[in-house]
């Protein structure tokens, strides 16, 4: 389909082991957001990148989130050490500009569960 | 955590009612957004408002963007079994900056 993608859709680690989240955002859109959702919580602000540049990092929880999107397109959200309080629902948005007015479009989400 | 304060948290209705729900908070934003979220997916956008006192709808949808730019409310009218869902609000102050609420699970009874 023309939507976000993410992969996996379940993801299932030990605690202490590093994950990777993929994300492939609507074809052409230039501001990639990855959000994070806690079962009964909306999505919470993790990072925002623009085209290849991550501009705004102020969300991610901790040095153990790393976020990168190098040529602009696919992004992966990694998890290094994971915790038992990572496991969430992992949302990527895209939008076609960079604009507030440009409504972000969400795919259906990485849900991760540590154990 | 969150900054949006989103109400109520949940409501029971019987097919055909409206449905009204609200959101505030103590920072103005530039655009406030509705989303509806089903199990197992992501938020969809409902209605977005860029202007204080702007009311727009959506079919059965209505929301307004409140004057003080610090609240917003959803009516849906006519409530239909697929209206069930979380549905969030959502405020944007920049281009990267949105914050949403803590949902509204909407249960509709036939």
């Amino acid at each position: 389909g023309a939507g976000v993608s993410q992969s996996p859709r379940y993801k299932v680690a030990k605690r202490g082991q590093d994950v990777a989240l993929r994300c492939d955002p609507i074809s052409g859109h230039v501001s990639l957001f990855w959000y994070q959702q806690a079962l009964g919580q909306g999505p919470e602000f993790l990072t925002y990148f623009q085209n290849e540049a991550q501009l705004d990092k102020s969300g991610l929880p901790s040095d153990r989130f790393f976020a990168e999107r190098p040529e602009g397109s696919v992004s992966t959200l990694k998890i290094q050490r994971t915790q038992q309080e990572d496991s969430a629902v992992y949302l990527c948005a895209s939008s076609p500009g960079t604009g507030s007015n440009q409504p972000q479009h969400f795919g259906d989400g990485t849900r991760l569960s540590i154990l | 955590g969150q900054q949006l304060n989103q109400s109520p948290q949940s409501m029971f209705i019987q097919e055909g009612e409206d449905v009204s729900m609200n959101c505030t908070s103590s920072s103005i934003f530039n655009t406030w957004l509705w989303y509806k979220q089903d199990p197992g997916e992501g938020p969809v956008l409902l209605i977005a408002l860029y202007k204080a006192g702007e009311l727009t709808s959506n079919g059965r949808l209505t929301a307004q963007f409140g004057i003080t730019r610090k609240d917003s409310f959803l009516n849906i009218s006519a409530s239909i079994p697929s209206d069930v869902g979380i549905y969030f609000c959502a405020g944007q102050m920049g281009r990267n900056d949105m914050r949403f609420g803590a949902g509204t699970r909407l249960t509709v009874k036939p």
